[in-house]
């Protein structure tokens, strides 16, 4: 039971490069989010889901893009990437019937 | 708006030596609040969740408190591997089921053997 798992877990983009975060969870969560942790301001949410084919944008959702197309992936994805992006991301899950949200190890992405 | 303050930032402890760290936070309708612990280049870990005011809940040193407009947690004679960050976050009520959260920005804890 590995939990929730990111894919890569560092990554350099060059402004207005692209690419996809990949999050799994193998817990069968109904619900599963994507975060921004940055230095001074906490951890801001993106975007989320909270089932097999929708999404939700949250607090920061510009400049991403999600999908949902299976129950145990998110996909975040950045079209053209900015400097103002670079952070790190995390991806949580939750359970329909538990509130708590369990976090993947994060991704650290740089866009220079 | 949900708001979510903690403090002190920073706190540096030495072994032993007992302390609280404070969550204040405005929301509507409080659905649960919830304690983490994230340790450098990790994720955040799931501690607590505290659903009313007068609940507590305990895990080895750690024991979580809530009130009406605050939580706090306290660390019972602390070791050097409780030094992390805790991280505090509430869910409001209210309509829909999307279980959002919102985190507060963090309590560094060193603990000094």
């Amino acid at each position: 039971n590995a939990g929730v798992t990111q894919t890569p877990k560092f990554r350099v983009l060059k402004t207005g490069q692209s690419m996809t975060l990949l999050c799994a969870q193998d817990m069968n969560h109904e619900y599963m989010y994507w975060y921004r942790q940055d230095p001074g301001m906490g951890l801001r949410l993106i975007h989320y889901s909270v089932g097999e084919g929708t999404t939700a944008k949250g607090e920061v959702p510009d400049g991403y893009n999600v999908s949902r197309l299976k129950k145990q992936n998110f996909l975040l994805g950045l079209e053209s990437a900015a400097p103002s992006q670079t952070s790190v991301y995390f991806c949580a899950s939750s359970g329909s019937t538990r509130r708590e949200q369990y976090f993947g190890p994060g991704t650290r992405l740089t866009v220079t | 708006e949900d708001q979510v303050t903690q403090s002190p930032e920073a706190l540096r402890l030495q072994e032993g030596e007992s302390s609280s760290l404070n969550c204040s936070y405005t929301v509507s309708g409080l659905r649960g609040l919830f304690w983490y612990r994230q340790d450098p280049g990790k994720g955040p870990e799931f501690l607590f969740t505290l659903y009313s005011a007068g609940e507590e809940k305990e895990k080895e040193r750690l024991k979580a408190t809530l009130t009406k407009k605050e939580s706090f947690l306290h660390i019972t004679a602390p070791k050097p591997e409780d030094s992390a960050t805790y991280l505090c976050a509430v869910q409001a009520g209210g309509g829909g089921s999307n279980y959002k959260l919102t985190f507060g920005k963090g309590t560094l804890l060193t603990v000094n053997p």
